[in-house]
């Protein structure tokens, strides 16, 4: 099973909106509304922030938010402020083993 | 306060053993299922393995398929991994998930521990 394919960096200034993508296959993202996405500082474990394609955990900033089509997903950051400088993963349910499978990862720097 | 714990990592040699606990505190531990997902230094997530509320599954990364055995004991709200055969890519920090939604597994991991690290060196 391979990773799910994220840009290695996406930056943006205080303000701006940036996207990550997800792309992943037929087997998981593209076959199940189960795709999650994790914030993780350095250092700290995951965050989750988005759980089931657009759904936000209760305490999870609404400048975050979470799409899908096909076999890509997005997470958009809007309003970017300095605190959003972290490392974020997608996640996907796949019917193949394993049960998980993450993205590649992005590093988000805001100028 | 939802809380898990998790406590066994430390050096090993290669082809040795380890066991990691996970302590869950704050919610009724066999409504939900659990996973572990580890990470190598310096690079990204990656799940291991998971297990259902009762026990069920169990589910395994390839990587580490017939050297890893998850296991839980609800009445002790503990979750453990026991690894065998352990190989310097096995290198990482070990962290136990809680699932989002009770009895379901696939929506996402609401809750995460601090981690254990394990080395695995000679």
């Amino acid at each position: 099973q391979s990773a799910l394919t994220q840009p290695a960096s996406v930056s943006g200034s205080p303000g701006q909106s940036i996207t990550i993508s997800c792309t992943g296959t037929s087997s998981d993202v593209g076959g199940y509304n189960y795709v999650s996405w994790y914030q993780q500082h350095p250092g700290k474990a995951p965050k989750l922030i988005i759980y089931s394609v657009s759904n936000r955990p209760s305490g999870v900033s609404n400048r975050f938010s979470g799409s899908k089509s096909g076999n890509t997903a997005s997470l958009t950051i809007s309003g970017l402020q300095a605190e959003d400088e972290s490392d974020y993963y997608c996640s996907s349910y796949t019917s193949n083993t394993p049960l998980y499978v993450f993205g590649t990862g992005t590093k988000v720097t805001v100028l | 306060e939802v809380q898990l714990v998790e406590s066994g990592g430390g050096l090993v040699q290669p082809g040795g053993s380890l066991r990691l606990s996970c302590a869950a505190s704050g919610f009724t531990s066999s409504t939900y299922a659990m996973s572990w997902v580890r990470q190598a230094p310096g690079k990204g997530l990656e799940w291991v393995s998971g297990i259902s509320g009762s026990g069920g599954g169990p589910y395994y990364a390839d990587s580490v398929k017939g050297r890893f055995t998850i296991s839980r004991d609800n009445s002790k709200n503990t979750l453990y991994l026991q690894m065998n055969s352990l190989r310097a890519e096995d290198t990482g920090i070990y962290y136990c998930a809680k699932e989002s939604v009770p009895g379901s597994v696939g929506y996402g991991m609401d809750v995460w521990g601090q981690g254990t690290t394990v080395t695995v060196s000679s």
